[in-house]
């Protein structure tokens, strides 16, 4: 079956440094989401990005449809960066398939 | 205000008892969608319903239902709970396909 592939598992960043998260599909995509989680659990869209590079904010994702990879950048990381980034595909649009996430901490 | 709202937060039951869960979302979104979240925080999407039609994951067990009024609210059931059921249980929404979803806060259930 599908599958997505989140690299690293988990990052460790002082404040300021940039963030490269990377997502990895094992088939066709229609779309791809990148999702960021609290540590208090509340899940909120960031990107939504099939393919090419988009901005939001001190976001950027480049997806590269043809090698089933997407990237999400963050750049001049801060605290409240803190928390998980989980990279979804979509087959159609109710077969969706999440990756186990990228644990982000920030340190003072 | 607008958003998804999801009742109860936390749930504590014993194994064999039925359990519903409310969700609700006032931002006129056509379709809606339950995903469970496991202990390894694994999301997988469990239902999706957009008021014609319901797509059900083929992997969630016959227990679980899914229930709507109308394409405001779609509420989860659970007919016999077991010990494996424990999860956080998230309600989404969404106004079109590949357009942003929009989460409610979770639902924690705990079976003993």
């Amino acid at each position: 079956g599908q599958q997505v592939q989140q690299s690293p598992s988990s990052l460790v960043l002082q404040e300021g440094e940039n963030a490269e998260l990377q997502c990895n599909f094992s088939s066709t995509a229609t779309q791809l989401q990148w999702f960021y989680q609290s540590p208090g659990g509340s899940l909120v869209s960031l990107l939504s990005n099939p393919s090419g590079t988009k901005h939001t904010g001190r976001l950027t994702s480049t997806t590269v449809t043809k090698e089933r990879r997407s990237s999400l950048h963050i750049s001049s990381s801060q605290t409240t960066d803190s928390g998980t980034y989980l990279c979804a595909i979509e087959a159609n649009a109710y077969k969706v398939i999440f990756g186990k996430g990228t644990h982000l901490h920030v340190l003072p | 205000e607008t958003a998804v709202f999801q009742t109860p937060n936390y749930h504590v039951t014993q194994v064999g008892n039925e359990v519903s869960f409310n969700c609700k979302q006032t931002l006129g979104h056509d379709t809606m969608y339950w995903y469970k979240q496991d202990s390894k925080k694994l999301l997988k999407i469990m239902f999706s319903y957009n008021n014609k039609q319901l797509i059900v994951n083929e992997t969630v067990p016959r227990r679980f239902s899914p229930q709507s009024s109308d394409k405001a609210h779609l509420n989860l059931r659970i007919k016999s709970v077991e010990p494996e059921d424990s999860a956080v249980y998230l309600c989404a929404s969404r106004h079109r396909a590949n357009s942003d979803y929009t989460f409610g806060s979770g639902t924690r259930l705990l079976v003993i």
